[in-house]
């Protein structure tokens, strides 16, 4: 199993720029989040689906689009880059057995670095 | 606001030290605790903690959750320079939300 996978790993944008950041998994994990990491921060979530079709707002979702058509797929977009999204972006992917219940095998995709200048 | 903190930020130790990582948390609709070991890529998972005062172990490293003084610890014995990474906490609260901590950065010495 590939697990999370991410695409790019890395990317360069100027201000003003869009792009789409690629998230697929293979172990048909009911739940899939987009994260950004920025030094002394943690990781903060972005966006979050609870299944195909439903997405949801986290902490930090200005400035970002999502959508999950599919269970395997999760793309980020950006619509218009500033360098304020210069981060390191991760996708997870995890599932629960009860609704309502703990959540198990989050997985973390190897993350897409993005600077924006 | 939900919140986590880790402390201490940042820790150097000397191979065979033990150390004490610290997560403290307020967040709603908490359902677990979670650790991870981050090096250079992804976070990778270590334990999750749904229970308090059940000890969880893998190897060296071990973990323990307090529910009503909403704090967790992760300890590590006989430190190697392999466990040089960012250890991060996180709680995993309502609708598939993980809130994280901003990492405890531990440096193993030879």
């Amino acid at each position: 199993n590939a697990g999370v996978t991410q695409t790019p790993k890395f990317q360069v944008l100027k201000t003003g720029q869009s792009m789409t950041l690629q998230c697929a998994q293979d172990m048909n994990h009911e739940y899939m989040s987009w994260y950004r990491q920025d030094p002394g921060m943690g990781l903060r979530l972005i966006h979050y689906s609870v299944g195909a079709g439903i997405t949801d707002q986290g902490e930090v979702p200005n400035g970002y689009n999502v959508s999950r058509s599919t269970t395997e797929d999760f793309p980020l977009r950006l619509l218009s880059a500033a360098p304020s999204q210069t981060s390191v972006y991760f996708c997870a992917s995890s599932y629960s057995i009860n609704f309502g219940g703990p959540v198990y095998g989050y997985t973390f995709g190897s993350g897409t670095r993005l600077t924006v200048v | 606001e939900d919140k986590v903190v880790q402390s201490p930020l940042s820790l150097v130790v000397h191979e065979g030290d033990t150390v004490t990582l610290n997560c403290s948390y307020e967040v709603t609709n908490f359902r677990s605790l979670l650790w991870y070991k981050q090096e250079k890529k992804a976070p990778t998972f270590l334990f999750m903690l749904t229970s308090s005062g059940i000890e969880k172990k893998s190897g060296r490293l071990s973990s323990i959750l307090d529910k009503k003084e909403l704090f967790s610890i992760l300890n590590i014995t006989a430190t190697q320079t392999g466990d040089s990474a960012v250890y991060l906490c996180a709680v995993h609260q309502g609708a598939q939300k993980l809130v994280f901590g901003q990492g405890t950065r531990l440096t193993i010495n030879p």
